[in-house]
């Protein structure tokens, strides 16, 4: 059955520090990845997704994604936090359905 | 602008009353989702409809039933609520599009308190 892990489950930052979360999954086949943010008292949102071409995938505020296929990983990164990065970010997986399958969650705090 | 709006925000109910949450959207998507997360869990896919056709998830419980009465609405009822069915319920929905490589969109939630 496909999986998706993510280890961070909180993760606390001071604003202008470099944030990566991890977010690994089990499934042989091709894959689609996205990763989704809710920001407090909101809804989810997607932040980017990644289903062919280049591996390094771009998102809206400034956050970046890099599937590495040998290592079924598709990490979040963003160079310099912000405060208002404050949220829960999830990591999904599809695969040829129409289901996703989501990860935990990693709680991101920004200290300003 | 909310494009899949979900009623109310906060519900409160007894144990073994029946509930009723609703969804709309105005994407005219194909694909509805219904949600369950709890906390510090994953959203875990209670069902979803493709047009008019129901897809239970094999381990979704009896008591959770749901209805598609037109493209823009969607309802999840709860038929006896037990304590742990608290949770926050999320729905969603999707294009139709190339397979799984389209994004969802979420409603804000609906959060289900048990008394």
């Amino acid at each position: 059955a496909q999986s998706v892990s993510q280890h961070n489950h909180h993760v606390i930052l001071s604003e202008a520090a470099s944030l990566e979360l991890g977010c690994n999954y089990s499934y042989g086949g091709t894959v689609n990845l996205f990763w989704y943010v809710q920001y407090p008292g909101q809804h989810l949102q997607l932040l980017l997704k990644y289903f062919s071409g280049d591996p390094l995938v771009k998102g809206i505020k400034g956050f970046e994604a890099e599937f590495i296929k040998s290592k079924f990983s598709f990490n979040l990164r963003k160079p310099s936090v912000q405060w208002s990065d404050t949220a829960e970010y999830f990591c999904a997986v599809s695969s040829g359905t129409y289901k996703y399958i989501f990860g935990t969650g990693t709680r991101l705090k920004v200290l300003a | 602008d909310a494009m899949v709006i979900q009623n109310p925000r906060y519900q409160v109910t007894q144990f073994g009353k029946p509930v009723t949450l609703s969804c709309s959207q105005t994407l005219n998507h194909n694909v509805m989702y219904w949600y369950q997360q709890k906390s510090s869990q994953a959203p875990k896919l209670l069902f979803h409809y493709y047009d008019k056709d129901f897809n239970n998830e094999a381990d979704t419980p009896d008591n959770f039933q749901s209805r598609r009465p037109n493209t823009s609405f969607c309802f999840l009822d709860i038929r006896s609520p037990g304590l742990g069915d608290a949770a926050m319920y999320l729905c969603a929905t999707r294009g139709q599009g190339a397979l799984s490589n389209q994004p969802q969109h979420f409603g804000d939630g609906t959060r289900l308190s048990i008394l």
